[in-house]
Formats: structure tokens, sequence, C-alpha cells
């Protein structure tokens, strides 16, 4: 089966800077990678996603690259605000649904 | 998340005590999920359903535990003769064939 690693599992950085959270996968049948930010009692909110066969995608202070050929893909996040504080996952699908995730990054905004 | 309702939000069961939480999709989304997501983890797939057929329970780590959509729409996850290794916020999501929401989940509590 899948396997995703997330790296690191704490982050903390200045408001204004940027914050970057890398992920591998293991099964290079894995099409689809979404990203999720989780708050304290809430379930994971899908910020942004991307398929197989795009290398960069954009939405706004969001960033996510992909690269394929080793099998790991970013978030990143510039010009970092106190409300982006959460756990972050990454995850790998194969195309049926059944989404893996990493194990979490809490990230820290500090004003 | 997106629509995606589950109850109760919070559940404390006595060791042994059935139970079962519910998971009110976004309508007109064929597909449903549950996830089992421990303290400090990152989700774990359980069970996936397109429409009211259940295409994978690879995921339920026993056979206590039991899930259901009859109608396509709503579906329930039972626990039975709950232990404490049971405990866990448990996820729910519906989406479409590219995108999956989540809902804010059901706290088990086993004491």
């Amino acid at each position: 089966g899948e396997n995703v690693e997330q790296h690191p599992s704490t982050l903390s950085v200045q408001e204004g800077d940027s914050a970057v959270i890398k992920c591998t996968y293991s099964d290079s049948a894995s099409n689809y990678f979404p990203w999720y930010k989780q708050e304290l009692g809430k379930g994971p909110q899908l910020i942004i996603d991307i398929r197989s066969n795009v290398g960069e995608k954009k939405d706004q202070r969001i960033a996510v690259t992909l690269n394929k050929t080793a099998k790991h893909f970013s978030l990143h996040i510039t010009e970092t605000q106190p409300e982006d504080s959460a756990v972050y996952f990454c995850a790998a699908d194969l195309g049926y649904q059944k989404v893996t995730f990493g194990t979490g990054t809490k990230l820290q905004v500090i004003p | 998340g997106a629509g995606v309702s589950q109850s109760p939000r919070y559940k404390v069961a006595k060791r042994g005590q059935d139970v079962a939480l519910r998971c009110d999709p976004i309508s007109g989304h064929v597909s449903l999920f549950w996830y089992q997501q421990a303290l400090g983890q990152g989700p774990e797939f359980l069970t996936y359903f397109q429409n009211e057929a259940q295409l994978d329970k690879s995921g339920l780590p026993s056979d206590r535990f039991f899930a259901e959509r009859p109608e396509g729409s709503v579906s329930t996850l039972k626990i039975q003769r709950t232990q404490q290794e049971d405990s866990a916020v448990y996820l729910c999501g519906a989406g479409t064939q590219e995108t999956q929401y989540f809902g804010p989940g059901t706290r088990l509590l086993v004491l």
C-alpha cells in the first residue's frame, strides 16, 4: 500500500515569513495529492491539491509543487499570518478515493 | 467542511457498549468514506462507499466495526463491544471523483 512521510512534525515561523512542508510517497501510481488544514476540534479542510500531470499550482499565498520522478511534493505558504497556525496534512490518492495521509505538521505562526 | 455533518460530536461509552456514529453527506455526493484519527496522528482510512455500495472496507480494524449506507446518502459507522483502543476521532467525508470534503468528526472516548 501507499506510504506517505511528512516533515517537519512541528514548524515555528515569524509572521510574514514563509513556511515549507515536505512529503514523500511510495506508490508511483498515486495521482492526486491534496493538502489539508486541521484546526483544533475540526475536521480537515482541503486547502489546495495537485494532480500528477501538473508540476506546480498556486492559490494566493499557498503553492504546491510536485516532483513525480522523486515522488515528493511540498506545500509553500508565503507571508504567513497567525490564522495560518494549525496542523497541516499532506495526502496521496491512488485514484479511487482511498487517501493515505501523512503524519501532520503543526505550524505555529508567531505574531 | 463544505456541508458534511456528523453526529454526535462527542460520545463517551463504557467498555463493551455498542455505539453508532452518523454521517450526513453533501447532497449528490456519490462518494462517502470514514477515517479514524488517533490523537496527534493523521487520519487513517476505514471504509469507502460509492452510493450504497461498500467498495472498500480494508481499513476496518476488526469485525466489531461495521458501516452501512443503505440508501446511498446517510451513513452509519457502528462499533460493537467498544474497547479503549477504539477511542479516537471518527471522520466522515464526501466527495466527487476529484475532491473530498470532511465533516467535523465524532470524538469517541471509551472508558
